[in-house]
């Protein structure tokens, strides 16, 4: 699998749009960009994944350059209970599943 | 609640013990993993079952060792247990591709303290 950069730490302000960016760009052609984020010691939450296309869902927006080698994941609205460490990894999908392997991540703080 | 559900929550236990951790998948996923998350450390995979059989092996002890059972639920059992192995372990499961994706989806882990 692909590896991911991501920063290490970024503040966000509450009630405004975090961007969280990712560089992905080695990927290949069949690999997803998934995100997880993980709130202190408690187990890593799905967020959402995409393979080409911009993807959108309750909790965020996912968006994928058109040469696949980074994307940005959007909380529209920060809240203080955003505030984890942000996981962006790149995957092949496979029929029997296959597992994700975490880096360092972006560990987001959002202030009030 | 993501459906995985992990017990113990919170286990003590003394050097050289061994102890078991079990996993019950969502319902319906066939795949089991499990990781390790030492205190400030990231999150390591250690291993994947699906249905019943290995299917990938990371960074797991010799002192380590998983099952996954017909029921699909899953066991880790950690032996002769060193300091060092305390940490959060985390089971998570994922279905096979096909039924609502492959998306793999996180119990909230079973804190390990050795003393």
């Amino acid at each position: 699998d692909a590896k991911t950069t991501q920063p290490p730490s970024m503040d966000c302000a509450e009630g405004r749009a975090a961007n969280l960016p990712c560089n992905h760009s080695t990927i290949s052609g069949n690999e997803y960009v998934y995100w997880y984020r993980q709130i202190h010691s408690q187990g890593p939450q799905y967020i959402i994944h995409g393979l080409k296309n911009n993807e959108t869902n309750e909790m965020a927006s996912l968006i994928i350059t058109e040469d696949r080698k980074s994307s940005t994941l959007i909380l529209p609205h920060a809240t203080l209970r955003d505030t984890a460490v942000y996981y962006c990894i790149v995957r092949v999908e496979r029929a029997a599943g296959n597992k994700l392997t975490f880096g360092g991540g972006t560990r987001v703080l959002v202030k009030p | 609640d993501s459906g995985v559900t992990q017990t113990p929550k919170h286990l003590i236990t003394a050097t050289g013990q061994r102890v078991t951790l079990r996993c019950s998948p969502r319902s319906g996923d066939l795949s089991v993993y499990w990781y390790q998350q030492s205190l400030d450390q990231g999150l390591q995979f250690l291993i994947q079952y699906y249905n019943g059989e290995e299917r990938a092996k990371g960074n797991i002890l010799e002192r380590f060792s998983a099952q996954q059972f017909p029921d699909l639920h899953s066991e880790l059992n950690l032996s002769s247990l060193e300091l060092g192995d305390s940490a959060l372990y985390f089971c998570a499961s994922s279905p096979r591709t096909g039924f609502s994706g492959n998306t793999i989806y996180f119990g909230e882990g079973s804190w390990l303290t050795v003393v």
